[in-house]
């Protein structure tokens, strides 16, 4: 059964940094792309970052781009995402979720439960 | 940036009917959408890819459809379990998903 576990949520200052981590079981890992994807309180999706299959390609969306930096350990089929300089629109609930095509965002066919990172003061 | 324009923003139908929700993007991005359910307290699902493949294990009353920059997605007969908020995203350029229908039960 495939298996997508975030852990390292929590409350965080304005400025601040926190490493997300998303523990996957049930699949090769090294066969797909992965995503992080969030969700702000009532809102909508938003994809942030992606990594493909061996860790070669990332993207990143604007608002994130220079502040997140996603990666991935294949020894420990764990995708990563390290957040600076933190604001409080960054305050939502983080999901992973499995690229089937191997690329850094295209099919999301798995996706965790979430950790929940909020930015305050 | 390509956006999503997503409508309606909720919808309230009755069981057994036809519920169709559009998805229309700022530029052309060929077949390159995808559609999902989220159930209220669950992760998202993905039911239909590449515009009108249904996922595996996805019941036929879900389809999707459209090419360009206008996208549909049906429920041929609502179902109880549907009730969810639905989600378009394209993957033409940086992944990018629609604000989302709440769809209720009236």
């Amino acid at each position: 059964e495939v298996q997508l576990v975030e852990s390292g949520g929590g409350v965080v200052r304005p400025g601040g940094s926190l490493r997300l981590s998303c523990a996957a079981s049930g699949f090769t890992f090294d066969d797909f792309g992965m995503s992080w994807v969030r969700q702000a309180p009532g809102k909508g999706l938003e994809w942030i970052c992606g990594i493909n299959w061996n860790g070669g390609s990332t993207r990143y969306a604007d608002s994130v781009k220079g502040r997140f930096t996603i990666s991935r350990d294949k020894a420990k089929n764990s995708l990563y995402l390290q957040m600076n300089s933190l604001r409080a629109e960054d305050t939502a609930l983080y999901h992973c979720a499995r690229d089937r095509s191997g690329s850094d965002g295209r099919y999301f066919d798995y996706w965790g439960q979430g950790t929940l990172v909020t930015v305050s003061s | 940036d390509i956006q999503m324009t997503q409508s309606p923003s909720s919808l309230s139908a009755s069981v057994g009917d036809r519920v169709t929700i559009t998805c229309q993007a700022s530029q052309d991005i060929s077949n390159s959408l995808n559609w999902y359910q989220q159930i209220p307290g669950k992760a998202p699902k993905l039911l239909i890819y590449d515009a009108s493949n249904l996922e595996t294990g996805v019941p036929s009353r879900f389809s999707g459809s459209g090419s360009g920059t206008d996208f549909s997605f049906t429920i041929s007969s609502l179902q109880p379990e549907d009730i969810a908020t639905y989600f378009c995203q394209q993957y033409h350029n940086l992944p990018v998903f629609g604000g989302g229908t709440k769809v209720e039960i009236k």
